[in-house]
C-alpha cells in the first residue's frame, strides 16, 4: 500500500518555508526523500532509517516518527531550484520501496 | 561525479515485439533496481537485485519481465512481448548500500505502438 503525502500540490514565494508529510499504514524500516524536476530522473536527498531520527541536507530537513509511521520534509528559506515534484518512498524492511503520488512544490519569484 | 547511465534514451517499439533495456549502475554499488514511470504518475517499484538474483519483485513485474546481471558492468530488464500500456518512462538505479539511498539513471522512454 502506497504512502500518503500531502499537500498534493503547494505553491509558495522565494524564501517561504514548506513541510511535506508522508504517511503509511505499514510499520516501517526507512523513508527515502527524493526530488523529481520535470521530464528528468528523480534525484535523491535523504534517507531515514528506522530509529526515530532527523536528517538535514542544507536548508532541507526531515523528521522521521517510527511509531506514528510518518515523516515530513521541511524546506526552509525556499530557493527557485526547489521547485519539482518530491516523493516519498517507504520501505518495510526489503528492497522494495512503495513512493507516494508526490507533492508539486512550485516557487515563484 | 560517478552516475547510473541508461540506454537507449528512446525507444519506439511494436506490440509484441521484445525489447531490452539496458544500464550501467555506478561502479562500487551492489544493489540494482528497475522502477517505472507512466507519464504524469509516481514512481513504480519493479524489481531489485541482489548478488546477481532478484531480491524483490512487484506485482508488476510478472513473467513477461527478465532482468539480467550479464557482465560485471550491465544490468539489463527485458520485455517480451510488450504491451501498449508498457508505454512508460523506465529508470535503473543502484546503491551501495540497502540502507542508503538509491541514485538513479535518466531512463529510457518507451514507447510501444
Amino acid at each position: 500500500q502506497q504512502p500518503v503525502q500531502s499537500p498534493q500540490a503547494v505553491i509558495l514565494r522565494e524564501g517561504e518555508d514548506a513541510v511535506i508529510n508522508c504517511s503509511s499504514s505499514k510499520a516501517l524500516y526507512s523513508v527515502h526523500w527524493y526530488r523529481q524536476k520535470h521530464g528528468e530522473a528523480p534525484v535523491f536527498l535523504m534517507i531515514l532509517l528506522k530509529g526515530g531520527e532527523q536528517k538535514g541536507h542544507e536548508k532541507i530537513s526531515a523528521s522521521f516518527n517510527e511509531k506514528k509511521q510518518q515523516s515530513s520534509l521541511y524546506l526552509t528559506a525556499s530557493q527557485l531550484s526547489y521547485s519539482g515534484t518530491y516523493f516519498c518512498g517507504t520501505a518495510s524492511g526489503n528492497e522494495k520501496l512503495t513512493f507516494g503520488t508526490g507533492t508539486r512544490l512550485t516557487i515563484i519569484p | 561525479e560517478p552516475e547510473v547511465t541508461q540506454t537507449p534514451s528512446h525507444q519506439v517499439t511494436q506490440m509484441g515485439q521484445e525489447v531490452i533495456l539496458r544500464c550501467v549502475p555506478i561502479s562500487n554499488h551492489l544493489y540494482f533496481y528497475w522502477y517505472r514511470q507512466i507519464l504524469g504518475q509516481k514512481v513504480e517499484f519493479l524489481v531489485s537485485f541482489y548478488n546477481n538474483e532478484i531480491s524483490e519483485k512487484s506485482e508488476i513485474f510478472d513473467d513477461q519481465f527478465s532482468v539480467e546481471r550479464p557482465d560485471g558492468s550491465n544490468f539489463t530488464l527485458k520485455i517480451r512481448s510488450t504491451k501498449l500500456e508498457d508505454s512508460a518512462m523506465y529508470f535503473c538505479a543502484s546503491s551501495e548500500l540497502r540502507t542508503m539511498g538509491a541514485f538513479f539513471g535518466q531512463g529510457t522512454r518507451l514507447t510501444v505502438v
